[in-house]
């Protein structure tokens, strides 16, 4: 069974420039998270998407936003980027409604010039 | 709102059974805690998971008391491939509090 995927591995910008990140879950699961992991530091919560909706968001500015598709891939777009903006973008995915363990994929890495 | 608090970092030997505890003092009643590990630049990988009492697969064991205040993930005989940071989450998707609260990792190194 295939794991989660991301698209890109890396991803290079400038400042202003707007980033879009992918994510492909596990078959069969429903529920998409997006975190945020600058260098050396814990994983910062940005987003989750459960059946196409947005169920919660972190605390990060309206510029950070995303979508779920019905095959319930996920997009995460990030407008007017930023130099701090730089990390190492995870996307995790879980599947039915009762299970807690979340599945990461291997992270799409951002760089802002 | 609920936290979580683990050591920065551990040091260990091969062969050593590693604990890292992780504190979690407002718990909620529907919450579980899960354990996670992460190599460099790698998405964290699942290791276990538990509400209560004693879990224990192949790759570690957790332990949680009765309070479920804290919970103490337990490697025996680590390796140095077990060198990695690990990342304590208390949550659940249940019901109306969908809160996940990661801790900042506890980075283990392993040496020979």
């Amino acid at each position: 069974e295939a794991g989660v995927t991301q698209s890109p591995t890396h991803l290079i910008k400038t400042r202003g420039q707007q980033a879009t990140l992918r994510c492909s879950p596990i078959s069969g699961h429903t529920s998409v998270y997006w975190y945020q992991q600058a260098l050396g530091l814990g994983l910062q919560f940005l987003l989750w998407y459960d059946e196409g909706e947005e169920r919660n968001r972190g605390n990060f500015p309206p510029r950070f936003s995303g979508r779920q598709f019905p095959n319930y891939s996920s997009e995460l777009n990030v407008n007017a980027l930023e130099l701090e903006d730089s990390a190492l973008y995870l996307c995790a995915s879980r599947g039915t409604p009762t299970q807690e363990t979340q599945y990461f994929g291997p992270g799409t890495r951002l760089l802002v010039l | 709102l609920a936290k979580t608090t683990q050591p920065i970092s551990m040091d260990s030997y091969e062969g050593q059974e590693v604990n890292i505890t992780c504190s979690h003092n407002n718990i909620a009643t529907n919450d579980y805690i899960t354990w996670y590990q992460q190599f460099p630049s790698q998405g964290p990988r699942f290791i276990i998971q538990g509400y209560k009492t004693k879990v224990t697969n192949e790759v570690a064991s957790l332990f949680i008391p009765a309070d479920r205040k804290s919970s103490t993930l337990s490697l025996p005989r680590v390796s140095l491939s077990d060198t990695a940071v690990y990342y304590c989450l208390v949550g659940s998707h249940a019901g109306n509090n969908r809160k996940l609260i990661w801790g900042l990792g506890t980075s283990l190194a392993v040496n020979p």
